[in-house]
This record gives structure tokens, sequence and C-alpha cells, in this order.
């Protein structure tokens, strides 16, 4: 079982804001990375640290976190947004790396 | 641009050991800010970390696997390495290799390499 939970499914319409969550004890002293997958194809980083994008990101993403929980926010969806998508960050002992199970989100 | 690429053999046997190499092009293993990971994927399933290795051999790995993995790298082939023994059906997989951020986050991915196990 993963220490970072996620919601399986998540929807949102076309140009609308989105928010994926991750939750986990370990996320108050952690920051989240998040990952884009599109089927067939590697996992893409998309934030990483409090808030950053790497090159190549388009700025609708955007990262936060609030307590155990830390968010991932589309801000004007775009059809190609549609894929699953990852948490990730430090367990609770911090030395080792741990997954959220990932939320496939659907653009309608 | 740093580019990895995952290579090994296409289908394992149960009990045996899973043997797959990360050829890194496009930057220096030996680079000191990164370690290099293993994660991988069962078909239609999330993403599982198994390990991660610096380029002077220091490891950190998925307490879940740790009995069964060994890490290790080639800075004279910019390459680094992942065996799994003992393997079962429920190692069949898609095996990523990627850059890690000190133990953080993961910037360059492999393809993936689809590991079946089976007799």
């Amino acid at each position: 079982s993963s220490e970072l939970t996620q919601d399986p499914d998540v929807s949102v319409a076309l140009g609308q804001t989105v928010r994926i969550t991750c939750q986990g004890d370990s996320l108050r002293n952690y920051y989240a990375s998040w990952y884009q997958q599109r089927p067939g194809q590697a996992p893409v980083l998309v934030i990483y640290g409090k808030n950053n994008r790497p090159s190549g990101i388009p700025d609708r993403f955007s990262g936060s976190r609030s307590g155990s929980t830390a968010s991932l926010t589309i801000t004007g969806a775009q059809a190609e947004d549609e894929a699953d998508y990852y948490c990730n960050s430090r367990d609770s002992s911090g030395n080792h790396v741990v997954f959220g199970g990932g939320t496939k989100l659907t653009v309608l | 641009q740093v580019q990895l690429q995952e290579s090994g053999p296409g289908l394992v046997k149960p009990s045996e050991t899973l043997s797959l190499t990360c050829t890194v092009s496009g930057g220096s293993i030996s680079t000191g800010d990164y370690f290099w990971s293993w994660i991988r994927q069962p078909p239609g399933k999330g993403l599982e970390w198994i390990g991660s290795v610096y380029f002077t051999g220091n490891t950190y790995n998925n307490p879940s696997l740790e009995s069964r993995v060994a890490l290790s790298v080639d800075t004279s082939k910019n390459q680094f390495s992942l065996n799994l023994k003992s393997v079962t059906a429920a190692d069949t997989a898609v095996y990523f290799c990627a850059r890690t951020f000190g133990v953080n986050y993961f910037d360059y991915w492999g393809l993936g390499t689809l590991v079946p196990v089976s007799s």
C-alpha cells in the first residue's frame, strides 16, 4: 500500500480549472513532485519543489501544499492534459521514495 | 539534453534474475547532484520505486524489494544496472530508469522496457 493517497478518477470540462490532490503524513515535511503520464509513454515531471515547473511545462500547471495534502492545479485544462497524474515524495522515515496510486484525469 | 536508455532481455523465467542496464548520454553519471533510479509499472497499475544509486555506489532501496535488489554503477561506461533476483509473475512490469535530484524528484526518464516473467 502507498503512503500517498490520490483520488483514482477526476474529470474537468475543457477550459476549466481542476485540482488533483495527494495526501500523506510525510507531505508535512517534504514537498511532492508531480508527473504526467500519457498511455504508452514514460512519465514526465511537471511540478517539483515548492512550485517549480521544468522547462517546457505550460504555466497552467501549478503546485501547492497545505498540511498533509499536496495539490496539482491545472488552470484552463486542455484536451492534451488528459492523462494519468502521479505524485511522489519521501516516506515517513525520509529515507525512501513513495508514489501515490495515480489519478486518471478526463477532460470533457 | 540528458537521455537514458534501458536495455536487457525481453523475457525472464520464474525464479531467475532480472538484469537491466541503463545507459546515460548527454551528461555524466558522476555529477554529484544526482542519484540514478529504477522505477517499475506493472501493466495497468501505478508506479513503484525500486531503488536509487549514487555514482559512488551508495544505494537506497524500496524496503519491500530490498532483499532481492542489487543496484550498481559503472562510471567508465556511464551506465547503471539493476539485478532483481528470484522473480515471479508479479515482477512483470515496464521498468524505467530515471535521473533523480537528490532522493526527491525524477527529472529525466528512459522510455521504459517491458519485462515479462514467464516460463
